[in-house]
């Protein structure tokens, strides 16, 4: 799988829109953009893919650049109970099986 | 709709011991993978099964194996247990062919080697 960039740790205040980056330069045209995201002890939760077109389901949106070389999960409200570390990931649907897990971003939100 | 549950959630072993983990898949899921999560960095595939068969691995030794039973559960064994496997094991279940849609995790069992 392809590999992501994402910043180390970010911060939001409750109630507030929060911008979660991806960057996926060498992304190949079969390759899914998938978010989970990990709250403390407790394992990855699923957040939200996408292929080419934004995407929105009751967690989150996600938007993708034009040239699927960067995206970005969008948390509408930033509630406390969406600090958690955010996982960026490129899945190819045809090779099956590994999520590639990096060290995604740990977001912090502040009261 | 049951999501995934492992067992046990905590576990003290020594080195050189052998350890098994359990996983329970969530209902309607086939294919069950396991992940190996150090502190502070992000979870690593280990294996994933499907049909009783592994069909992917990552890059662990040949001391972590497993098994896929007929209802869809799954074990992950490791012997001659290092300090270093000291981690949270997680293990995750999906349907085969919708691996582009989500996986579900379980929150893990926290494995300590002293």
């Amino acid at each position: 799988d392809a590999k992501t960039t994402q910043p180390n740790s970010m911060e939001s205040n409750e109630e507030e829109p929060v911008h979660l980056p991806c960057n996926h330069s060498t992304i190949s045209g079969t390759d899914y953009i998938h978010w989970y995201r990990q709250l403390p002890s407790q394992g990855p939760e699923y957040v939200i893919h996408g292929l080419t077109s934004n995407v929105n389901n009751r967690m989150a949106s996600l938007a993708i650049a034009e040239d699927r070389k960067s995206s970005t999960l969008i948390l509408h409200r930033a509630t406390l109970r969406d600090a958690a570390v955010y996982y960026c990931i490129l899945r190819d649907s045809n090779s099956g099986y590994a999520l590639n897990f990096g060290k995604g971003t740990s977001l912090l939100v502040t009261p | 709709e049951t999501g995934v549950t492992q067992s046990p959630t905590h576990l003290i072993k020594t080195r050189g011991q052998q350890v098994t983990l359990r996983c329970s898949s969530q209902s309607g899921h086939n294919t069950v993978s396991w992940y190996q999560q150090a502190l502070g960095q992000g979870p690593q595939f280990i294996f994933q099964y499907y049909r009783e068969e592994e069909n992917g691995r990552g890059n662990f030794p040949p001391r972590f194996s497993g098994l896929q039973f007929p209802n869809y559960s799954s074990e992950l064994n490791v012997n001659a247990l290092e300090l270093d496997d000291s981690a949270l094991y997680l293990c995750a279940s999906s349907l085969a062919g919708r691996g582009a849609m989500g996986y579900t995790f379980g929150s893990g069992t926290r494995l300590t080697v002293v």
